[in-house]
């Protein structure tokens, strides 16, 4: 599975986009990139996944690098719900979730 | 269509006593995932089932956890005997493959306290 790296800590203001980048520049050429992301003590949530182009759902939108080494989720009008710890994932089944980044948004 | 569901919500038992953890996962889902939390570490793989069959089992912490999916449905994760430090919350998920991709959904959780 592919290493990630994320910061520890981000700070979003209400109603604006966060930002939240990723580094997996291990990740195999046919390795997906996901991200979940878990609200305060509940089960992961899925948010997102792709491969080598961007993708956008009704959560979120996620841009990868052109070399796959990166990525950044993107949510376009955070709001208060949105404060979670968001985890980036590549790989194949098991799930690594490593320490994720934790995002708030601020009123 | 109903999620992965998980119960008891929450546990408290006493160290060396058992306890079974269930895992109902979305039907028709093939893969069934256990992970747990432990206090102030990150959320970790235990095992991966295929229907019926133990996929990965290498995070399993030792042999007082046995998994087991009978009939490929539901799950069950027995601890036997508990110990302190298995206090944690253990999430189950489940997915069904294709075209290489997987997408786990997870459920709510069981929260175990080993007094």
């Amino acid at each position: 599975d592919a290493k990630t790296t994320q910061p520890t800590s981000m700070d979003c203001a209400e109603g604006r986009a966060a930002n939240l980048p990723c580094n997996h520049s291990t990740i195999s050429g046919n390795e997906y990139v996901y991200w979940y992301r878990q609200i305060h003590s509940q089960g992961p949530q899925y948010i997102i996944h792709g491969l080598k182009n961007n993708e956008t759902n009704e959560m979120a939108s996620l841009i990868i690098t052109e070399d796959r080494k990166s990525s950044t989720l993107i949510l376009p009008h955070a709001t208060l719900r949105d404060t979670a710890v968001y985890y980036c994932t590549g790989g194949y089944q098991k799930v690594t979730f490593g320490t994720g980044t934790k995002l708030q948004v601020i009123p | 269509e109903a999620g992965v569901t998980q119960f008891p919500s929450h546990s408290v038992i006493e160290k060396g006593q058992t306890v079974t953890l269930r895992c109902d996962p979305i039907s028709g889902h093939d893969n069934l995932y256990w992970y747990r939390r432990v206090m102030g570490k990150e959320i970790k793989f235990l095992l991966h089932f295929v229907k019926e069959s133990k996929q990965d089992e290498s995070g399993m912490p030792n042999n007082r956890f046995l998994a087991e999916r009978t009939g490929g449905t539901y799950s069950t994760l027995k601890v036997q005997p508990a110990e302190l430090e298995d206090s944690g919350v253990y999430f189950c998920a489940s997915s069904q493959t294709w075209s290489g991709r997987e997408t786990q959904y997870f459920g709510p959780g069981t929260r175990l306290l080993v007094l």
